[in-house]
């Protein structure tokens, strides 16, 4: 497609559910990264992609929180037995191949998650 | 651990006005810097992109500049429109390609 596309836009669940985002990136991008934004908070760093190398979990606020890119396109983030506190917009950002400094990050319109 | 701000939180001007949104972080070394927007609701949209041996880039009424040695990046929005009001962001590469982000600055443009 012509741009990040994140499925769905808007999930309610009820608290201890399990979820899955999916990211879909930007054809021919290498990168990809998660990110969660809460209300009124700034971008939130969760996981990081690059080709075919181990991604950097660093983010990952705890082990209910995973993330796989399958055939270094397609990612999915899945949060198990979900809490209140994951309620956020989880935004995927895709960057183009090319050295350190070049990468521009491209954003899709991300998934709204509510935990009741 | 590199940290970036954004002064100030939130600004309103007036049409028409040239203004000045400011973004520092602590650690200089950094492989690029980044200005987003983002409208109420939706994912952010890239403005400009500064490269860590760049000093400024510029797009349109935008002008982003990069001074690596002091942490800190300007972005100037000049004769400012109603249809700027947005959050604008920045965000900076470290090491291992992780982007941090700053809080950002919610400008809202009067018409």
């Amino acid at each position: 497609g012509a741009g990040v596309s994140q499925s769905p836009s808007n999930k309610v669940t009820e608290k201890g559910k399990d979820v899955e985002l999916r990211c879909d990136p930007i054809s021919g991008h290498t990168a990809l990264y998660w990110y969660r934004q809460s209300l009124g908070q700034g971008l939130e760093f969760l996981i990081y992609f690059q080709g075919n190398s181990a991604p950097d979990k660093s983010g990952l606020p705890s082990d209910r929180f995973s993330a796989e890119r399958t055939g270094g396109s397609v990612s999915t983030l899945t949060i198990q037995r979900t809490q209140q506190e994951d309620s956020a917009v989880y935004l995927c950002a895709s960057s183009p191949p090319g050295g350190l400094g070049t990468g521009e990050l491209f954003f899709g319109e991300g998934s709204r998650l509510t935990v009741l | 651990k590199q940290e970036v701000t954004q002064i100030p939180a939130a600004l309103s001007v007036p049409e028409g006005e040239n203004l000045v949104l400011n973004c520092s972080f602590t650690d200089s070394a950094i492989y690029n810097l980044q200005w987003f927007r983002q409208d109420p609701g939706k994912g952010l949209t890239s403005l400009l992109l500064i490269q860590s041996s760049q000093r400024e880039q510029t797009s349109g009424r935008l002008n982003a500049s990069l001074d690596k040695s002091s942490g800190r990046s300007t972005l100037y929005i000049a004769a400012s429109q109603p249809g700027d009001s947005a959050t604008y962001l920045c965000a900076v590469q470290t090491g291992g390609f992780k982007t941090i982000f700053g809080a950002g600055t919610r400008l809202f443009v009067k018409a």
